[in-house]
């Protein structure tokens, strides 16, 4: 079951821009979590926001969280070329004895 | 920092075989996941376990099954390789509350 979708897909901007990717999920969560992943690589884990919390920062990196919409963003300022992979949001949810659940994933091609 | 280890990066395996790929942790997480990865379907959930000899089924437990004798040691079984089991596996681990740590993947080709 898939439980977070990111939108878009794929994303292309010039260094020095911001990139905004979203995360739709449907059913409760404990918290929703962040992703990076270089290709062919394993996930590398970005940042952690829980329900009860609406914002968080970490270095270029912004999450928002709306639990009312179900949706979370995530903001990288100032993208870098380095900074181009996949991004993935996953769910924890509220049960115990679960695992995350992953989107599909958004493509950022940062070029400079 | 918690290191995940998958045992090998690309393997070429043989429609039939009975495949074994192997993930060891260096840190005493009770939580170990297996997933497989696709294009255009992102990560799915094979098998998790909380805790040794303990599995539970993710959302395509079907033609896989797993081992954890040891709490460091989670290892997947592919009983009969297919050719639709070509993929890139993924194993992670979790402590308390925090996110997951992941292995660099093994690409499994199955021909």
């Amino acid at each position: 079951s898939q439980q977070g979708e990111e939108d878009p897909q794929a994303l292309s901007i010039q260094e020095g821009e911001n990139a905004t990717m979203n995360c739709s999920y449907k059913t409760s969560i404990n918290n929703l979590q962040w992703y990076r992943q270089n290709s062919g690589r394993g996930l590398v884990h970005l940042i952690l926001i829980r329900s009860n919390e609406r914002e968080k920062h970490s270095g270029r990196l912004r999450v928002t969280l709306d639990t009312s919409k179900k949706s979370s963003s995530l903001l990288i300022t100032a993208s870098r070329a380095a900074d181009t992979a996949s991004y993935f949001c996953a769910t924890d949810a509220q049960q115990a004895g679960t695992a995350l659940i992953f989107g599909k994933g958004t493509t950022l091609s940062v070029s400079s | 920092d918690v290191k995940v280890t998958q045992s090998s990066r690309y393997l070429v395996k043989r429609t039939g075989e009975k495949v074994f790929l192997e993930c060891v942790q260096d840190m005493d997480h009770e939580n170990m996941f297996w997933y497989r990865q696709d294009p255009g379907l992102g990560l799915r959930l094979i098998y998790f376990s909380y805790d040794v000899k303990m599995k539970e089924k993710g959302d395509i437990p079907e033609g896989y099954s797993v081992s954890r004798e040891k709490k460091e040691r989670f290892s997947l079984i592919l009983e009969s390789a297919s050719t639709n089991q070509t993929s890139m596996y993924l194993c992670a681990t979790k402590a308390g509350v925090h996110g997951y740590t992941f292995g660099s993947g093994t690409r499994l080709t199955v021909v």
